[in-house]
């Protein structure tokens, strides 16, 4: 069935670096890629995301680039602030049934020192 | 405002006891879904519903229930034959873009 990787699992950044988090998925018919922020005992919240038709989306400090060939998706986060702290988690669609749905990978979880 | 509420926020089982989790949105989606948050395991799809008065079975959905008789509600069942329910649990609903889902705040099931 179809699956998504991310890593790193934890990422340590000092305040200003920037961050990259990478994932790959398996079925070649994925045409929709969300990335999640979830802070600790709340719901995750979607942050961005980017369709099989582009390569590259920017929001702010934050960019998704979509490899559509490798299979593979990374997030960006630039000049970080501790207020991005939380977990991560990349998600890749996937039909089935003929009904789009998300399959989710691990999930990073970054850490930013002031 | 418009949005997805899940209760309680904590609930605690005794072993044998069945319980329900409440899932309601407010966003007119036609589409809810049911997650299970684990420690290192990212969200795994329990049940989901493409329509009212319709559901289907996700990767993990023994020992689990769900009804869908209003557009707006979709509440999940832990029944006693799950066994391992102390998790996080979490409901999505998304609109005409089946795949672009939003989620509530989540319900942290323990089993005492």
């Amino acid at each position: 069935g179809e699956n998504v990787e991310q890593h790193p699992s934890t990422l340590s950044v000092q305040e200003g670096d920037s961050a990259v988090i990478k994932c790959t998925y398996s079925d070649s018919a994925s045409n929709y890629f969300p990335w999640y922020k979830q802070e600790l005992g709340k719901g995750p919240q979607l942050i961005i995301d980017i369709r099989s038709n582009v390569g590259e989306k920017k929001d702010q400090r934050i960019a998704v680039t979509l490899n559509k060939t490798a299979k593979h998706f990374s997030l960006h986060i630039t000049e970080t602030q501790p207020e991005d702290s939380a977990v991560y988690f990349c998600a890749a669609s996937y039909a089935n049934t003929g009904f789009q749905k998300l399959v989710f990978g691990t999930g990073t979880r970054l850490l930013v020192s002031p | 405002d418009g949005g997805i509420t899940q209760s309680p926020k904590y609930l605690f089982r005794k072993e044998g006891q069945n319980v329900t989790l409440s899932c309601e949105q407010n966003l007119n989606h036609d589409a809810m879904y049911w997650y299970r948050q684990d420690p290192g395991q990212g969200l795994r799809l329990i049940y989901y519903s493409q329509i009212v008065n319709d559901f289907q079975k996700g990767d993990i959905a023994e020992g689990y229930s769900v009804s869908r008789e209003k557009k707006e509600s979709f509440p999940l069942t832990v029944t006693s034959a799950q066994k391992n329910p102390t998790a996080f649990y979490l409901c999505a609903s998304s609109g005409q873009d089946a795949a672009e889902a939003f989620f509530g705040q989540g319900t942290r099931l323990t089993v005492v």
